[in-house]
């Protein structure tokens, strides 16, 4: 069956550090791959879109790669800010406008 | 930017009753919606894709008579679980696609703020 496992560890990270989250699957073709941001009691936000044919995608301080060989995503915050602390959360989906299949979510807690 | 809002925020309820939870899109429409779960310390799980007009689609295992799914407008679908039991306590999280939610081709969803429901 399909899997996507993202590192269930809380990651605590020093401010200014870059943290650097996983997004691992298997038994799945995904089309596109999703980042969101989840605050504790809250809905997830999205943050970053990347499709198959992509490699790389940058927002602000954000940047994603998505390697389909490795069936791998690496999702990135540089100069990282306690602000920044949240549960991140990957998802992937088949095809433009299927539903999204969720991972477990990483927490990250940026000390300052 | 596009809102989707929740109703109640948090609800506790007796086993045994009814609890209904409402999901708003604020100034878009929305002919899709989806509602999730979501246990403590797990990730969101699908429960069923809520069309407007027409009945919903529910994932495998979740029982259709127990959480029904009302979309009867553009900007409103209803949750209500039906005799809870403390077992469905969890957070009820919907979401839709906004008009301008579509990035690269896909499905972007903006989530409502979730529903915590509690049942004693």
């Amino acid at each position: 069956s399909q899997k996507i496992e993202q590192n269930s560890e809380a990651l605590n990270i020093q401010e200014g550090k870059t943290a650097t989250l996983t997004c691992n699957y298997t038994n799945y073709s995904p089309a596109y791959l999703q980042w969101y941001r989840q605050d504790p009691g809250r809905g997830p936000v999205f943050l970053l879109l990347i499709r198959e044919n992509e490699k790389e995608k940058r927002k602000e301080r954000l940047k994603v790669t998505f390697d389909t060989t490795l069936k791998q995503s690496l999702f990135h915050i540089t100069a990282s800010q306690p602000a920044d602390s949240a549960t991140y959360l990957c998802a992937l989906s088949r095809a433009a406008g299927n539903k999204l299949t969720f991972g477990g979510g990483t927490r990250v807690l940026v000390k300052p | 930017g596009a809102v989707v809002s929740q109703h109640p925020s948090w609800v506790i309820c007796k086993s045994g009753t009814s609890v209904k939870i409402e999901c708003r899109s604020l100034d878009f429409q929305a002919t899709t919606m989806f509602w999730y779960r979501q246990f403590p310390k797990q990730s969101l799980m699908l429960m069923a894709t809520s069309n407007e007009g027409s009945k919903a689609t529910y994932e495998q295992g979740v029982e259709k008579d127990k959480f029904l799914i009302n979309h009867a407008s553009l900007t409103l679908s209803t949750l209500t679980v039906t005799s809870a039991h403390p077992e469905d306590s969890s957070f009820y999280i919907c979401s839709a696609t906004p008009r301008g939610g579509i990035h690269s081709g896909a499905n972007v969803l903006t989530f409502g703020a979730g529903s915590r429901l509690t049942v004693l």
